[in-house]
């Protein structure tokens, strides 16, 4: 049981260029999230998923596309990076119920130059 | 939006002492989290707490929901209780989904 993954842990992009995130929970949850922290700052929510085949906008969307297509999965897409997408990126997943915890996978750095 | 506030923003604490963590919001949520992040960035979930009190080890933490408040208490604090610990809510009415984190306390606990 590996709990939430993240692909890849480090990555160093240049402005205009594009990538996707991968995140893999094996916990079969329902809920699915990414996050950026800034430093010195809590967690901001991106996109969130409430199943497979289902996305919505969190907080800060905006630059961000998502797709889950498996339930498994849930993949965050930065089609023209920019300088300001620069962050620590986190996936977190949870079951249906209410007293459900979050679980967060280990982070991906995003350096955009 | 609910705001989430959490205080102190930085503690440093000699090793074995006590402290207590604050979190207000500024709306009815479904649920309170609290949340510690260790130095090397991992997220690890500490409470569910919507309400009450929940012990586990040298910390509690306690939830009063009509008061808009919860509140973390470390005893015998370690130098492995640093880092920054986050309370998160998700404001009642969103389902649950959009989870509001406060900014942090960042806790250093010196030996």
């Amino acid at each position: 049981n590996a709990g939430v993954t993240q692909t890849p842990k480090f990555r160093v992009l240049k402005t205009g260029q594009s990538m996707t995130l991968l995140c893999a929970q094996d916990m079969n949850h329902e809920y699915m999230y990414w996050y950026r922290q800034d430093p010195g700052m809590g967690l901001r929510l991106i996109h969130y998923s409430v199943g497979e085949g289902t996305t919505a906008k969190g907080e800060v969307p905006d630059g961000y596309n998502v797709s889950r297509l498996k339930k498994q999965n849930f993949l965050l897409g930065l089609e023209s990076a920019a300088p300001s997408q620069t962050s620590v990126y986190f996936c977190a997943s949870r079951g249906t119920s209410g007293t459900d915890t979050q679980y967060f996978g280990p982070g991906t750095r995003l350096t955009v130059l | 939006g609910i705001q989430v506030e959490q205080s102190p923003p930085d503690l440093i604490l000699q090793e074995g002492a006590n402290s207590t963590l604050r979190c207000n919001f500024s709306d009815s949520v479904n649920n309170l989290q609290w949340f510690h992040q260790n130095p090397w960035g991992q997220l690890i979930n500490l409470f569910y707490i919507p309400s009450g009190t929940k012990q586990n080890g040298r910390l509690s933490a306690t939830t009063v929901a009509t008061e808009r408040y919860s509140l973390l208490y470390i005893s015998s604090s370690q130098t492995t209780d640093s880092g920054v610990y986050f309370c998160a809510a998700p404001p009642t009415g969103t389902g649950g989904f959009k989870t509001i984190f406060g900014a942090g306390t960042r806790l250093f606990v010196k030996a």
